[in-house]
């Protein structure tokens, strides 16, 4: 099976500019979350989508948004970039059983560079 | 609020040694916790995962110890190998269902294994 892939790997933007990563499960997985992983804060929940809806969200501004279509990839939406955006932008796939902590797989991630 | 904490932040050691790695967490709804290996440019891969009702795992060289009762976990590497020089975290999850499949990660451990 192949794993989850991401894209882009790289991105550089300037300040005040918007981006929008993808990413695509694992086949059979339902859920996606994405995560934020910075040197000072390491790495931070954003939120997770299963079946097309947001399922919990992490403490972010409303400036991170995400969605997921109906072949269960997702999007991450970053608006009026700041410069403290700048990480890598991880990406999990489960198959998201209901009622039960499930293994999380992850991509290789999305190297933001807010300039 | 850091809800998953990690030590040491760093460890050095020789090949063929052991490596060990503690994570406390504060939070007695969490019932998933899964050990993760980064390596540089990659995202993180599952290593090893345990449950509240088991006390140790093993998998090949990696052992997870569970305590309920002090809410620790750590991860031990045994006959360390100059491969296995990566960041390690420890995560958490679980708790209301809409919050069950969110990771808490613990702030990782850099080890180096010297040859």
């Amino acid at each position: 099976k192949a794993g989850v892939t991401q894209t882009p790997r790289y991105l550089i933007k300037t300040r005040g500019q918007q981006v929008t990563l993808s990413c695509s499960p694992i086949s059979g997985h339902r859920s996606v979350s994405w995560y934020q992983q910075t040197p000072g804060q390491g790495l931070q929940f954003l939120f997770e989508y299963f079946s097309e809806t947001q399922r919990n969200k992490g403490n972010f501004p409303g400036r991170f948004s995400g969605r997921q279509f109906s072949n269960s990839r997702s999007e991450m939406n970053v608006s009026t970039l700041e410069l403290g955006d700048s990480a890598l932008y991880l990406c999990a796939s489960s198959t998201r059983l209901a009622g039960v902590s499930d293994t999380q797989y992850f991509g290789p991630g999305t190297r933001l560079t807010v300039l | 609020q850091q809800q998953v904490k990690q030590s040491p932040q760093s460890l050095i050691v020789q090949k063929g040694g052991i490596s060990i790695i503690n994570c406390a967490y504060e939070n007695t709804a969490f019932d998933y916790f899964p050990w993760y290996q980064q390596f540089p440019g990659k995202g993180p891969a599952l290593l090893i995962a345990i449950r509240p009702d088991v006390s140790e795992k093993k998998e090949g060289r990696f052992t997870i110890s569970f305590n309920k009762s002090a809410k620790q976990f750590s991860l031990h590497i045994m006959d360390s190998q100059p491969g296995d020089s990566a960041t390690y975290f420890c995560a958490a999850s679980g708790g209301i269902k809409a919050a069950g499949n969110k990771l808490t990660f613990g702030g990782g451990t850099r080890v180096l294994v010297k040859p």
